[in-house]
């Protein structure tokens, strides 16, 4: 079990670019979970789905933020264009159905916008 | 919305000493997680309590649900320099998305 991969790990980017951000669930988890996480509002969760669909994207900062979910084991997050104010580190989780073994995280992407 | 509130934010204890943090919610507690992140990696799943009065214990860690299930505590025994880091209380009310505490930083001195 390779756990919940995302990359890049690091991004710096331009203000104005566009950033896509990349997670692969773990084999067999059929919810996924996009995190931001910055020092002045802690972990806040942007978007999640299930079984592929988006159920809630009330956490999604702007319409210059959007998340797809292709396929059952990838993910993407991307914001366009990016924006100095949108650095942060992002985490995105995934888990089996019920949650009575907690949310599996990857390792995040930390993106500078400058 | 749940609100999770952690206390303390941050915590410097000396090697060897106990120490305890505390994550309150708004509102009934229907499955409360316990997570640990260190500095640039992602959170690593410790501990889940779902009962009035559970406890569970990992290693020298242990976590309380009170009975009313509106506050966690989590207890460190003889804590070491590997028990830095960050702690986060999590609640999934709805089974489906989990929110987050502010976290308490924990450091150890040697």
């Amino acid at each position: 079990d390779a756990g919940v991969i995302q990359s890049p790990r690091h991004e710096v980017t331009e203000m104005g670019q566009e950033v896509t951000l990349r997670c692969k669930l773990i084999s067999g988890h059929n919810s996924l979970f996009w995190y931001r996480q910055t020092m002045m509002r802690g972990l806040e969760l942007l978007i999640y789905f299930n079984n592929n669909v988006p159920i809630d994207d009330s956490g999604m900062p702007e319409d210059r933020f959007s998340a797809k979910m292709p396929n059952a084991s990838f993910s993407t997050l991307k914001i366009q264009p990016s924006e100095p104010r949108d650095s942060a580190v992002y985490f995105c989780a995934s888990r089996r159905d019920r949650g009575i073994f907690g949310y599996t995280f990857g390792s995040g992407t930390r993106l500078t916008v400058v | 919305s749940q609100e999770l509130e952690q206390s303390p934010q941050s915590l410097i204890v000396q090697e060897g000493k106990n120490l305890t943090i505390n994550c309150t919610s708004s509102k009934t507690l229907y499955g409360l997680y316990w997570y640990k992140q260190k500095y640039g990696e992602g959170l690593i799943f410790l501990m889940m309590l779902q009962k009035g009065g559970e406890e569970k214990s990992h290693e020298k860690i242990t976590a309380k649900l009170d009975e009313k299930k509106q506050q966690s505590s989590l207890h460190i025994t003889a804590s070491q320099p590997s028990h830095a880091g960050i702690y986060l209380c999590g609640a999934d009310p709805y089974n489906n998305d989990m929110r987050f505490g502010a976290g308490t930083r924990l450091t150890v001195k040697p």
